[in-house]
C-alpha cells in the first residue's frame, strides 16, 4: 500500500528548541517536498529535493534544515531560528518527470505548536 | 509576486447546481496545471490536471477548462455534492516545482 507517511500528527515543542518533523515514502519517488500552510494561506515551499544527497531553499527556508540521505526519506528540522514555527506542515513526493509526474502527492501533515 | 492567484476566498454553492472557482496564472511558461482538495488537518489530494496544449479535460464531474490567451483557468464541478466542500487549489507548474494559489473555500448548501 504505496504513500507518504508523516509523523507525529501533532507536535508540542517549547520555544528555543529544535525539533525534527519525519517524512517517508514508499512511491519510490525521486522528488520530495515540504511545505508549511499558516490559517488562511496556501501552501508555501519550505525546501525541496529532487534527488538523494541534493536539496534546493524554496521561498521560506530560513530557520529550517533538511537532509536527503534516503531516496524514500526527507526530515525536516525547525530550528529555534524559525520566528513563527507554529503552522501545519505538509510532505509531499513526485516522480518529478513532465507532465504527469508533476502531480505530487501529500502527507497527511504535521501539526507543530509552539508553547 | 503571487504568479498563481486565486481571488474567491470562498464561494457558496446551492446542492445540485454548478461550482465553478477560478485561477489566474502570470507566467506564460507554465506548461502544466492541477487542481488538489483539501480538507481541514490533511494532506491535499489532487483531483484533476490539464496540459497546456489543451484546452479542456474531464473526469467525472469534474472539468477543467484552461484559457491560454487569458492565462486563466476554471474547475467545474457538475452537480455539486455534499462531500465537495472543502478548499480547492489551483497549481501551475514550474519544472520540478509546482506554484500554488490561496485556494478557495468552497461551501455546498443543503
Amino acid at each position: 500500500d504505496g504513500g507518504i507517511t508523516q509523523s507525529p500528527k501533532y507536535l508540542f515543542r517549547k520555544e528555543g528548541q529544535n525539533v525534527t518533523l519525519s517524512c517517508e515514502q514508499n512511491l519510490n519517488h525521486d522528488a520530495m517536498y515540504w511545505y508549511r500552510q499558516d490559517p488562511g494561506q496556501g501552501l508555501r515551499l519550505i525546501y525541496y529535493s529532487q534527488i538523494v544527497n541534493d536539496f534546493q531553499k524554496g521561498d521560506i527556508a530560513e530557520g529550517y534544515s533538511v537532509s536527503r540521505e534516503k531516496k524514500e526519506s526527507f526530515p525536516l528540522t525547525v530550528t529555534s531560528a524559525q520566528k513563527n514555527p507554529t503552522a501545519f506542515y505538509l510532505c509531499a513526493s513526485s516522480s518529478g518527470t513532465r507532465g504527469a509526474g508533476y502531480e505530487q502527492f501529500f502527507g497527511p501533515g504535521t501539526r507543530l505548536t509552539v508553547l | 509576486d503571487q504568479q498563481v492567484k486565486q481571488n474567491s476566498p470562498s464561494l457558496s454553492v446551492q446542492e445540485g447546481r454548478i461550482s465553478i472557482l477560478n485561477c489566474d496564472y502570470t507566467n506564460s511558461m507554465f506548461d502544466y496545471f492541477l487542481w488538489y482538495k483539501k480538507y481541514p488537518a490533511e494532506g491535499p489530494t489532487f483531483l484533476i490536471s490539464i496540459s497546456s496544449i489543451k484546452d479542456k479535460n474531464e473526469d467525472g464531474r469534474f472539468t477543467v477548462f484552461l484559457n491560454k490567451s487569458a492565462k486563466h483557468l476554471s474547475l467545474h464541478i457538475v452537480p455539486s455534492q455534499p462531500g465537495d466542500s472543502a478548499v480547492y487549489f489551483c497549481a501551475a507548474s514550474d519544472y520540478y516545482q509546482l506554484i500554488w494559489g490561496a485556494g478557495t473555500k468552497l461551501i455546498i448548501k443543503p
